[in-house]
């Protein structure tokens, strides 16, 4: 059965930082691993999705990386913002999309 | 387009009581999906949907019946409530082409008295 592990499961960084957040499977066999934004009260927004052939994908300040031999993959945030301050979910997809428990990001100003 | 879109987007029910959920999604996407997501367990799949007119189960099936009569439509029913499905409803799509990447909805809010 597929875990998915998330760590921190809160950070708190000024801003400006640089930061990373981390999660893990157990499961190699995927299709593809995505990250999610989800605001308090609100839908999940797609961030970026690494297909199971690729290493990593860019999206403006945002860089996804992705090792599926070791089942690990990092979402890379640049020069935080406030507004960056959400949940951040890590899901992997073999026959069904598992999500991680989230990261809440607080970035403060 | 609209993406994916829900209703209702807040309801009150009383143990015993039925209703739908519905979603529906523009994008002429193959696969649609039914979440529930619950303080301290995360989103967990409730049922899916490969295609029009087909459904399976997904973790958190018992208490559920869906159907997918139309490619763009996913109904998500709950014969009997109970509290225990108070809970935030995720519906979901996506298609082989964008290599399965999953576009949600905003989300029902359904509490069970």
């Amino acid at each position: 059965k597929q875990e998915v592990t998330q760590i921190p499961a809160a950070l708190s960084v000024p801003e400006g930082e640089n930061l990373v957040l981390n999660c893990s499977f157990t499961d190699s066999a995927i299709y593809n691993l995505q990250w999610f934004r989800q605001d308090p009260g609100k839908g999940l927004t797609s961030l970026l999705l690494i297909q199971s052939s690729q290493r990593e994908q860019t999206s403006g300040r945002l860089n996804a990386s992705l090792d599926k031999s070791s089942g690990r993959s990092t979402l890379y945030i640049a020069a935080s913002q406030p507004g960056d301050s959400a949940t951040y979910l890590c899901a992997v997809f073999g026959n069904k999309l598992v999500f991680g428990a989230g990261t809440i990001l607080r970035v403060k100003s | 387009n609209a993406g994916v879109t829900q209703t209702p987007k807040f309801r009150v029910l009383k143990t015993g009581q039925s209703m739908t959920l519905l979603c529906a999604q523009d994008m002429n996407h193959e696969y649609m999906y039914w979440y529930r997501q619950d303080p301290g367990m995360g989103l967990r799949l409730i049922h899916y949907s490969v295609g029009e007119g087909t459904t399976a189960k997904g973790e958190v099936p018992d208490g559920y019946n869906v159907s997918r009569l139309k490619k763009q439509n996913f109904l998500l029913g709950l014969e009997s409530a109970a509290p225990s499905q108070t809970s935030v409803y995720f519906c979901a799509s996506s298609y082989k082409g964008a290599g399965y990447e999953q576009y949600f909805g905003p989300g029902t809010r359904l509490t069970v008295t």
